[in-house]
């Protein structure tokens, strides 16, 4: 079963403008990662934020990692057409060394 | 480049046939993961190794089987590939603070 759930589905904004995307999840990580994946490529890792982080930056990204609420957010700013891509969270669960994936956001960044 | 590499990058079989999707990392990674995923869907784990000469199963193994054959190789096998294993195919690595490295995928179709 898919432990994150990312919000929305599909998300199109303007270039220039921020685009910011949710997941939640369900049991107690270590960690929480954020992926790119553009259209018929593999996956490439953004960022991780680990479970006594709040917040973390990366560039144009900020990630956010609420435990309490179990929910973590990623905030590209400036976005650029090379932004489009989907993006998925994964969560590394406590003692298992395995990644668990959403379902994804599909972003398009309209030029 | 170091990462992760897949071979074949594009596979057709028809049901019933057999094969092997190779993975080999240079990185000197003890993890390794293969994942499948299917139209608007996020990653699923089929098989895991968490070090050279371990496996274990994880979400969606049914019909496949793996190959830890050293530090660097994991092989994910189709014994008699069915329709329903039409997907891409990912093999990832992990380091030590739990990032993870994605191979490119391989795009396989059972007629």
């Amino acid at each position: 079963s898919q432990q994150g759930e990312e919000d929305p589905q599909a998300l199109s904004i303007q270039e220039g403008e921020n685009a910011t995307m949710n997941c939640s999840y369900k049991t107690s990580i270590n960690n929480l990662q954020w992926y790119r994946q553009n259209s018929g490529r593999g996956l490439v890792h953004l960022i991780l934020i680990r479970s006594n982080e709040r917040e973390k930056h990366s560039g144009r990204l900020r990630v956010t990692l609420d435990t309490s609420k179990k929910s973590s957010s990623l905030l590209i700013t400036a976005s650029r057409a090379a932004d489009t891509a989907s993006y998925f969270c994964a969560t590394d669960d406590f003692g298992n060394e395995k990644l668990t994936f959403g379902t994804g956001t599909r972003l398009t960044i309209i030029p | 480049n170091a990462g992760v590499t897949q071979t074949p990058k594009f596979q057709v079989l028809k049901t019933g046939q057999s094969m092997t999707l190779q993975c080999a990392q240079d990185m000197n990674h003890n993890s390794m993961y293969w994942y499948r995923q299917d139209p608007g869907m996020g990653l699923r784990l089929i098989y895991y190794s968490a070090s050279e000469g371990t496996t274990d199963k994880g979400e969606v193994p049914n019909g496949y089987n793996v190959s830890r054959l050293n530090k660097r190789e994991f092989s994910l096998r189709l014994e008699s590939a069915a329709p329903s294993q039409t997907s891409v195919y990912f093999c990832a690595s992990r380091d030590r603070v739990g990032g993870y490295t994605f191979g490119s995928g391989t795009r396989l179709t059972v007629v």
